[in-house]
């Protein structure tokens, strides 16, 4: 079936430094795939996508590419701020029969920016 | 446009009562999903409507949970009897289609204490 791997958190680190979260996906044909994220206390906004392979998402600093050949869509940013402390949710759009329109997230990925 | 909207955005209720939380889509969005948010099962798809017909309601845990959505502007998540587990943050998004127009967009969430 379809599902998204993410690496587990939390994620620590201080300001300006590079971020990369890992996420890896499982699903049969083309899906696309999400980044979104969650403020403390907030719903999830989109942060970025990717609907074919190779794609680059980017958005507020952050990229994220489609890379079909290692089912992966590994979030990076090369500068963090404090106001990045958030959980981040790799997604991806359900494909095949009864999956159609579903969105399949992974756990999600608590980072925290210290100054 | 006002983004998702969900109401209340807090609920305190006892166990046994019923509880009902309301959604309204962005306008012209055809397509409505009620996830729930827990630290323990992360978020999870209850059901979701194409065109106010719902699609799949595979993830609504027990027959206690119900959901309608009378018109394209307004839906209602329904728990009745309500009970301690059922405390959670929940979410509706809508979409406007598939394809490139795939993206949901989530409301701010009702969060829900059973006592």
């Amino acid at each position: 079936g379809n599902s998204v791997t993410q690496m587990e958190g939390p994620v620590t680190l201080s300001e300006e430094a590079f971020l990369t979260i890992n996420c890896t996906y499982t699903a049969t044909g083309y899906p696309s795939l999400f980044w979104y994220v969650q403020y403390p206390g907030e719903g999830l906004q989109l942060l970025l996508k990717a609907t074919k392979a190779d794609d680059k998402g980017s958005n507020k600093g952050f990229e994220a590419t489609y890379r079909k050949e290692t089912t992966s869509f590994h979030l990076e940013k090369g500068s963090v701020q404090v106001s990045d402390s958030a959980v981040y949710f790799c997604a991806l759009t359900g494909v095949g029969s009864g999956n159609t329109g579903k969105l399949i997230f992974g756990q999600g990925t608590t980072l925290q920016v210290k100054p | 446009d006002a983004g998702v909207i969900q109401s209340p955005r807090h609920e305190v209720t006892e166990m046994g009562q019923e509880v009902t939380l309301r959604c309204k889509p962005i306008s012209g969005h055809n397509s409505l999903f009620w996830y729930r948010q827990t630290m323990m099962r992360g978020l999870e798809l209850l059901i979701y409507f194409n065109n106010n017909v719902p699609i799949d309601d595979s993830g609504m845990p027990e027959d206690r949970f119900s959901a309608k959505m009378p018109n394209a502007s307004f839906s209602t998540l329904k728990i009745q009897p309500s009970e301690p587990r059922d405390s959670a943050v929940y979410f509706c998004a809508s979409r406007t289609g598939t394809g490139d127009q795939e993206t949901q967009y989530f409301g701010p969430g009702t969060r829900l204490l059973v006592l």
